[in-house]
């Protein structure tokens, strides 16, 4: 069982907006930053959000994340078909002093 | 360009010690701007953070692996490596290194390595 609480899926068709939740706790997400990665097949996370809601260079505006209080969210608008991934949230654990992941979610493109 | 590269060997028996090196081009382990880490994924499954390391050599690892990981840095060669002693069937994963975006263990992981397959026999 993940510290970090993600839907194990969810989908959308080309064009649409999907969010991605991740439900944390005060000792990790109200308390730290929170990261986004995206897993493509076979291949390694790939940075996509850090410090809440900031993206680095080269991640398309279309990806925006946001946090409040011990939640995070993940959203994806204009869905395109290369989207479709596996979304880790992360963040440290004051208490646990530990990285924590969510379990992922694997976002398909209708 | 930042690269990252793991090596080490593939297959481990079990209760032996797992080792691995991450090689870095293109940047400096010895900048102090930055954290490196090592990243576990066992097939199907998460990510599990294993530990990190600055180029001083001061380390964080994840609590429930303490006992077990040993992570060193090799500023001349550019490298860093990880031990993991006494592995069962439960550590066979993907590893990757991967580099933190800055120079607190506690930024997110920016740049990593392709990531290679060590599975534990028995």
């Amino acid at each position: 069982q993940s510290v970090l609480t993600q839907p194990l899926s969810a989908s959308g068709t080309p064009g649409q907006r999907v969010i991605i939740s991740c439900s944390g706790s005060r000792s990790n997400i109200k308390s730290n930053y929170v990261y986004w990665y995206q897993q493509l097949p076979g291949t390694a996370p790939k940075l996509l959000i850090y410090n809440n809601d900031q993206r680095p260079s080269g991640v398309p505006d279309r990806f925006s994340g946001s946090k409040s209080g011990t939640s995070a969210s993940l959203a994806i608008s204009g869905l395109r078909s290369e989207d479709d991934a596996i979304y880790y949230c992360a963040v440290c654990d004051d208490n646990l002093s530990d990285w924590v992941f969510g379990g992922g979610t694997k976002l398909t493109v209708l | 360009q930042l690269h990252l590269q793991e090596s080490g060997p593939g297959l481990v028996k079990s209760s032996e010690t797992l080792s691995l090196t991450c090689t870095v081009s293109g940047g400096s382990i010895s900048s102090s701007n930055y954290y490196w880490g090592w990243i576990r994924q066992p097939p199907g499954k998460g990510l599990e953070w294993i530990g990190s390391i600055y180029y001083s050599g001061t380390t964080y690892y994840s609590p429930p692996l303490k006992s077990r990981v040993t992570i060193s840095i090799d500023t001349p060669k550019n490298q860093f490596s990880l031990k993991l002693s006494s592995v069962t069937a439960a550590d066979t994963a993907v590893y990757y290194c991967a580099r933190h975006a800055g120079s607190y263990w506690k930024e997110s992981f920016d740049y990593w390595g392709q990531g290679t397959l060590v599975t534990v026999s028995s």
